[in-house]
């Protein structure tokens, strides 16, 4: 089976601190990498993927990718009270259609 | 803007009933998925399809199946509730093509079996 593990949290940070959430995956072959955020109640929306090893930023966003440890993180600079959310790491399945999702890390954002 | 709408926000049925969850989406998408999210174990796929009349078992397929007859609609059916299918169901649609893999994601359905 394969699996994304996510810290469960909560990770509490104060605002306008910088909040690191982090990702690791089992499947070797992923090219693929995806960040949604989800409020409570809500359904997860997309806010980052990345495909190639290193950093890629948007805007107070940054993921960063190491395919050789396997690993996927999300930086989110001068965090605000609405990024209190839950935050899910999810890869693509090397060759297929399959999404795998980590159960997800709620983040609060103290103002 | 792409639109994945689903029938109904909140369901309750009883045990035994067939249930119909509906899923609609206007982009056009070649994919389709069927989640379920619960507490602490995050979304796990029951069902996608990536063309019309085409399906594919996800990881928890058991006591669920699936119908595509359009490409905007796929349908979850419950063939007989029980309790442990109490869940939050989401519906979501993705294009095709190798670097859009995306999901976008209806607002879901909580269904509670009683």
């Amino acid at each position: 089976q394969k699996e994304v593990e996510q810290n469960s949290g909560p990770l509490s940070v104060p605002e306008g601190a910088i909040a690191s959430l982090n990702c690791t995956y089992s499947d070797r072959g992923s090219q693929s990498f995806f960040w949604y955020r989800q409020y409570s109640g809500k359904s997860p929306e997309l806010i980052m993927f990345i495909y190639s090893n290193g950093d890629k930023e948007d805007g107070r966003f940054t993921a960063q990718l190491n395919k050789a440890s396997q690993y996927v993180s999300l930086l989110i600079r001068d965090s605000q009270p609405s990024d209190s959310a839950t935050y899910l790491c999810a890869v693509n399945e090397s060759g297929g259609f399959k999404t795998i999702f980590g159960a997800g890390t709620r983040l609060f954002v103290k103002a | 803007d792409v639109k994945v709408t689903q029938s109904s926000r909140y369901l309750v049925k009883r045990t035994g009933e067939k249930v119909f969850l509906e899923c609609v989406q206007d982009m056009d998408h070649e994919n389709m998925f069927w989640y379920r999210q619960d507490p602490g174990l995050g979304l796990r796929l029951i069902y996608f399809s990536y063309d019309v009349k085409m399906k594919e078992k996800g990881d928890i397929p058991e006591g669920y199946s699936v119908s595509r007859e359009k490409k905007e609609r796929f349908s979850l059916i419950l063939e007989s509730a029980s309790t442990n299918q109490t869940s939050m169901y989401l519906c979501a649609s993705s294009p095709l093509a190798r670097d859009n893999e995306k999901l976008f994601f209806g607002s879901g359905t909580q269904l509670s079996v009683l």
